[in-house]
């Protein structure tokens, strides 16, 4: 069965620090991969997506995530965090009935 | 405007008294979902429909129902809600089952006492 790890519940950067988010999957087969951010109040926003090709994928936000099949891993980075940034971030994978990570909560530290 | 509508956004309401959370989308997608998120835990799918009439079980299915007699409506039923029903539930909806990236709505708080 298809699932998702983030080993990370809580990570906490400074503000102009690089972060790395780890996301680890389980899929019989070739997978559809997710990251989405959530603010406190809010609903889910997609950050971006991974179907075929290039293993490195930019998104919204100046957010990328590289896929490794090897690894089975899915990570999320960001060069430079802003406060802004704070917020709960789910990787998923896919692409029928889609399993989520358990998510893990970014602070941004001034 | 393409987009998943969820109402009620908030309720708070009493153990045992049958609740309906009604989701809507305007996009003629033929698959939705209703996951519920709860902290730790990510979001777990409770059901998911890939047509009118058709639906079926997700990961946590018990102590809910759905019905999908329309393509556009896709509603949650909790006939005896407990309060281990209390949660964020999320509607999600794509063209069939398998499209990606899946639209969400804006999510319904559920407080059961």
């Amino acid at each position: 069965a298809q699932s998702v790890t983030q080993p990370d519940i809580h990570i906490t950067v400074s503000e102009g620090a690089s972060l790395e988010l780890r996301c680890n999957y389980s899929y019989g087969a070739t997978p559809y991969l997710f990251w989405y951010v959530q603010s406190p109040g809010q609903g889910l926003q997609l950050l971006l997506k991974y179907f075929s090709g290039d293993t490195l994928v930019q998104g919204i936000k100046g957010f990328e995530a590289e896929f490794k099949r090897s690894q089975s891993s899915f990570n999320l980075r960001k060069p430079s965090v802003h406060w802004s940034d704070a917020a709960e971030y789910f990787c998923a994978v896919g692409p029928n009935d889609m399993r989520f990570g358990a998510g893990t909560r970014l602070t941004v530290k001034p | 405007e393409a987009q998943v509508t969820q109402n009620p956004r908030y309720l708070i309401t009493v153990t045992g008294k049958k609740l309906t959370v009604t989701c809507s989308q305007n996009m003629n997608h033929e698959y939705m979902s209703w996951y519920r998120q709860d902290p730790g835990l990510g979001l777990r799918q409770i059901y998911y429909s890939m047509n009118v009439e058709v639906t079926d079980k997700g990961d946590v299915p018990e102590g809910y129902k759905v019905s999908r007699k329309e393509k556009r409506n896709f509603p949650l039923i909790l006939e005896s809600p407990s309060p281990n029903q209390t949660s964020l539930y999320f509607c999600a909806s794509s063209l069939y089952r398998g499209d990606q990236p899946q639209h969400f709505g804006d999510g319904t708080r559920l407080s059961i006492l």
